[in-house]
């Protein structure tokens, strides 16, 4: 299975804040690798996909990118409402592999 | 207006087998690059993918849980039945079902989960 090593675990910010959250495959992945945004008590919901893609209805100041074998999410000016766990996950191969999650406090 | 919905029972005792229907809206498994996947998180745990059918029957599971699991489709009814055995209070957990697309291989829809807790 391809392992996806996520960091950090946890981040405190503040509102207008620029955070980076780095994802890392135990393999090649190509670009295939999604964020997911999951709120207490509610469904993951779809930010990234394929690497850089914003997915329909999610604001512009989210980005991925890639760089060698690190995946990054970044959030430019952080909003309250930007306070939740995030997880990027692996879709180049099955089984499916997410990262252990980041809960982002602001 | 894609809608996933989860059905089964809410709690199972130990040994049991768990049977989970997803009901899908909005599109149909019978068209190609149509996918579903059961995605799994234990409660404050990360999320864990179980299974995966296509649109072509192909099936895919867990690598750890793939002796417990089946997946299956009717289309005919619109649904996905996933089926573990022998369960056990470590699988407690919020079971989701998802659309997954070929196209750039992605989880677009979610259902809202439905919370399962293995208990005597």
């Amino acid at each position: 299975d391809i392992q996806m090593t996520q960091s950090p675990s946890s981040l405190s910010a503040s509102v207008g804040d620029r955070v980076t959250i780095t994802c890392r495959a135990s393999q090649s992945i190509s670009r295939f690798l999604s964020w997911y945004q999951q709120k207490p008590g509610k469904a993951p919901n779809l930010l990234i996909y394929a690497t850089s893609h914003l997915q329909s209805g999610v604001p512009s100041r989210f980005t991925g990118s890639e760089s060698g074998a690190d995946f990054t999410l970044t959030i430019s000016s952080l909003q309250p409402e930007d306070s939740a766990t995030y997880y990027c996950q692996q879709s180049y191969s099955t089984p499916y592999t997410f990262g252990q999650g980041t809960k982002l406090e602001i | 207006q894609v809608t996933l919905t989860e059905s089964g029972p809410a709690l199972v005792k130990p040994t049991q087998t768990l049977t989970l229907t997803c009901t899908l809206s909005g599109f149909s498994l019978s068209s190609y690059g149509m996918r579903v996947s059961w995605i799994r998180q234990p409660p404050g745990k990360a999320l864990e993918w179980l299974a995966r059918i296509d649109w072509d029957d192909d099936k895919y599971y867990s690598t750890s849980l793939k002796t417990r699991l089946n997946i299956s489709k009717d289309t005919s009814k619109n649904q996905v039945v996933l089926t573990m055995t022998n369960m056990d209070p470590v699988d407690t957990a919020t079971y989701f079902c998802t659309r997954d697309l070929l196209r750039y291989s992605i989880i677009d829809y979610w259902g809202q989960g439905k919370v399962v807790t293995v208990s005597s």
